[in-house]
């Protein structure tokens, strides 16, 4: 498996724009997380995802931020409009159900809203 | 949400051990400890986990204290690829098991 896919890897938009983030899980795994990386706030869980439903978005920050998991292998988190302090890197991960498995992360998109 | 707490930062020598320390004073049961760490650019990546019983791998080993409430991760020959940010998170139960994670420990690898 080619571990968890998220595109685009950088994205450069200009403020009041919609941004749409995508992930694709590795197969199998049946919980998907996306999380916010900023350098003030650290990691931040925004919500995440158990056989495709939404368990808990109590991270997703206000309104425009919105996430969708129309099946197995693949999610979005779409931003509209987009702001300057959305500026982050986002991290999208899986995993299977239980507690004591791992989680894995993909490498990111790095979003700038100026 | 159970919470972690960790020192900021730490510093090694190259080649020798080291040993991450995090306090989970207020952990139940059925949480499991992971250890993620995440290098420079890159997504976190797991090290290690454990439940009551200290664990081995070939990346680490989780000491895991009697009470539950700490846990040590140790890197038994440090490298400078092991500069990174380290984090120790409870894998909580509130009924989805999501992963919280906290502000984590810098490690610096000193040649």
């Amino acid at each position: 498996d080619a571990g968890v896919i998220q595109s685009p890897r950088h994205e450069v938009t200009e403020m009041g724009q919609e941004v749409t983030l995508r992930c694709k899980p590795i197969s199998g795994h049946d919980y998907l997380f996306w999380y916010r990386q900023t350098m003030m706030r650290g990691l931040e869980l925004l919500i995440y995802f158990n056989n495709n439903v939404p368990i808990d978005d109590s991270g997703m920050p206000e309104d425009r931020f919105s996430a969708k998991m129309p099946n197995a292998s693949f999610s979005t988190l779409k931003i509209q409009p987009s702001e300057p302090r959305d500026s982050a890197v986002y991290f999208c991960a899986s995993s299977r159900d239980r507690g004591h498995t791992e989680a894995f992360f993909g490498q990111g998109t790095r979003l700038t809203v100026v | 949400d159970a919470k972690t707490t960790q020192p900021n930062s730490m510093e090694s020598n190259e080649e020798e051990p080291v040993h991450l320390p995090c306090n989970h004073s207020t952990i139940s049961g059925t949480d499991y400890i992971h250890w993620y760490r995440q290098l420079p650019s890159q997504g976190p990546e797991y090290v290690i986990h454990g439940l009551t019983s200290n664990v081995n791998n070939r990346m680490a080993s989780l000491a895991i204290a009697e009470d539950r409430k700490s846990s040590t991760l140790i890197l038994h020959r440090a490298t400078l690829r092991d500069a990174a940010v380290y984090y120790c998170i409870l894998r909580v139960d509130t009924g989805g098991f999501k992963t919280i994670f906290g502000a984590g420990t810098r490690l610096f690898v000193k040649a």
